[in-house]
């Protein structure tokens, strides 16, 4: 019970849609940010959203794109991905980016 | 940048202690995290150091040097349900001067019976 979730938990796509992955914090933390997670690799930082303002990592490629419409709400939307994207993707959350950070369930993401 | 090295897979015995070593390379060292992660599953905290010392949570403990820039998670009296991935997470300010949260590979620990 970490206090963030995520959806869909499970996303199975092919190269040429566009869909999104949902997380939410009840938590009323300032921060959230999107991980990658691939097998056998460290978890890879891609966005941070802190008090409205954004961080991101310069090697994201474009085909993903992040939403924080509100400090509690945070989307990744996913368009013409590729197999390689394949990976669990982790949100999480902090207080501010000085603080512990707790994590969602994560989306398996599954790219054709 | 950092450079973050821990065990890629360790094994214990149930009951047994044991210790996961974690060293880092950084600038600006702002506080480091171990989280716990069961396969499958999102990671979940376990504990944080920001000095120099031992910190200890029941049965886990972690301890942290600054100056050789090495933390160790200590596991007493392991359990079959300890078997799970360790991540060390390091904490600093990047060159564009924000704060930045980076994890090593994890250490994945194995509990015999």
């Amino acid at each position: 019970e970490t206090g963030v979730t995520q959806t869909p938990r499970h996303l199975v796509m092919g190269m040429t849609n566009k869909k999104s992955l949902k997380c939410e914090q009840h938590l009323g933390h300032n921060a959230m940010y999107w991980y990658k997670q691939s097998a056998k690799k460290p978890l890879e930082l891609m966005f941070v959203y802190s008090l409205e303002e954004r961080v991101e990592n310069n090697s994201v490629p474009s085909r993903f794109s992040p939403e924080c419409p509100n400090s509690s709400h945070l989307f990744l939307h996913l368009h013409t991905l590729q197999p390689e994207d394949s990976a669990l993707y982790l949100c999480a959350s902090s207080q501010d980016q000085r603080d512990t950070q707790y994590f969602g369930p994560g989306t398996r993401l599954t790219v054709l | 940048g950092q450079n973050i090295d821990q065990p890629t897979e360790m094994t214990a015995t149930e009951g047994a202690i044991v210790q996961i070593n974690c060293t880092y390379q950084t600038s600006g060292f702002n506080g480091l995290f171990w989280y716990q992660q069961h396969a499958g599953e999102a990671p979940t905290f376990l504990s944080y150091n920001v000095l120099d010392g031992l910190e200890e949570k029941g049965r886990f403990s972690s301890f942290l040097s600054r100056s050789k820039g090495y933390s160790y998670l200590l596991l007493k009296e392991l359990q079959m349900k300890d078997s799970a991935s360790y991540l060390c997470a390091v904490r600093d300010k990047d060159s564009g001067g924000y704060q930045k949260v980076t994890f090593g590979t994890g250490t994945k620990l194995q509990v015999i019976p």
